[in-house]
C-alpha cells in the first residue's frame, strides 16, 4: 500500500523566511505533484514532477525530486503572507491508473 | 472552457437521508475521479470512472457508496443513509484519456460539494 507522509503538519513562519516542506512516499511512483489549497477552496495544480532530480520553480516556491530516496521537497524562499495556505503533495502508483494518493498536508502560516 | 462543475456547493442532509453528489467534468475530458476530505486531513482517493464504467473503486467504502457516470449527464456519487461520519468535503476530477500506454494526463479539480450531516 501507498504511504505519503508530509512534514511538518504545521508551519508557521515569518515573511522574508525560508523553509522546506518534505514528503515521503513509500513504493516507486511515477509522478509527483504540489497543490495547494485555501480555506475552504478546491486544489490548485503548482508543480508535476516526473523524472529522477526534477526542479521545477515557480515565484517563490521551488520542488524537487529524488526517486532514490522516495522524497520531494517544496521549498519556499523569502515568504510573504498570500503564501499562507495549506500544500499537499500527491503521488500516482506505477500499476494504478491515474488516481493519486495525498499526504496529510502542511498548514502554512506566514506573519507579516 | 467551463472547468470541472459540481453541484451543490453545499449540502446538508440529516441522518439516514439520501446524498446525491454531481459532477461534470471539463469538455472533452472522459475521466472522472471522486476524493473524500475528511476534516483537516488529506484527499482520500474514492472511484475511478470512465462513461459507463467503473475503472477502480477501491477507495469507496463497501455499504451506502455508489457512482456512476452514465453515457450522457453528470457523474453521481449516491450516499445512502448518510450517517455524521459522512460529513466532508468531496472532490471530483476530471482528465483527458490517456492515448497511448504509459501517457497521463493531469487532473483538474472541482470546487468540491461540502456534505453536512446532522
Amino acid at each position: 500500500e501507498l504511504k505519503v507522509e508530509q512534514n511538518p503538519l504545521f508551519l508557521s513562519m515569518q515573511e522574508g523566511k525560508n523553509y522546506t516542506i518534505y514528503c515521503n512516499y513509500s513504493t516507486t511512483s511515477d509522478r509527483l505533484y504540489w497543490y495547494r489549497q485555501d480555506p475552504g477552496k478546491s486544489l490548485e495544480s503548482l508543480f508535476v514532477l516526473l523524472s529522477n532530480g526534477a526542479v521545477k520553480q515557480e515565484g517563490r516556491l521551488m520542488a524537487s525530486l529524488d526517486t532514490k530516496a522516495r522524497l520531494s521537497t517544496l521549498h519556499i524562499t523569502a515568504a510573504v503572507h498570500d503564501l499562507s495556505a495549506t500544500y499537499f503533495c500527491a503521488v500516482v502508483l506505477g500499476n494504478a491508473g491515474n488516481m493519486l494518493t495525498f499526504g496529510g498536508g502542511t498548514r502554512l502560516m506566514v506573519k507579516p | 472552457n467551463a472547468g470541472v462543475m459540481q453541484n451543490p456547493r453545499h449540502l446538508v442532509r440529516r441522518r439516514g437521508q439520501e446524498a446525491r453528489l454531481r459532477c461534470s467534468p471539463m469538455k472533452g475530458h472522459s475521466h472522472v475521479y471522486w476524493y473524500r476530505q475528511l476534516p483537516e486531513e488529506g484527499l482520500k482517493f474514492m472511484v475511478y470512472l470512465q462513461k459507463e464504467n467503473i475503472i477502480d473503486e477501491s477507495g469507496m467504502p463497501k455499504e451506502r457508496f455508489s457512482a456512476e457516470f452514465p453515457k450522457e449527464g453528470p457523474s453521481i456519487l449516491r450516499i445512502q443513509q448518510v450517517v455524521r461520519g459522512d460529513s466532508a468535503a468531496y472532490f471530483c476530477a476530471s482528465s483527458p484519456s490517456p492515448s497511448a500506454e504509459g501517457q497521463y494526463y493531469e487532473q483538474y479539480f472541482g470546487p468540491g460539494t461540502r456534505l453536512t450531516v446532522t
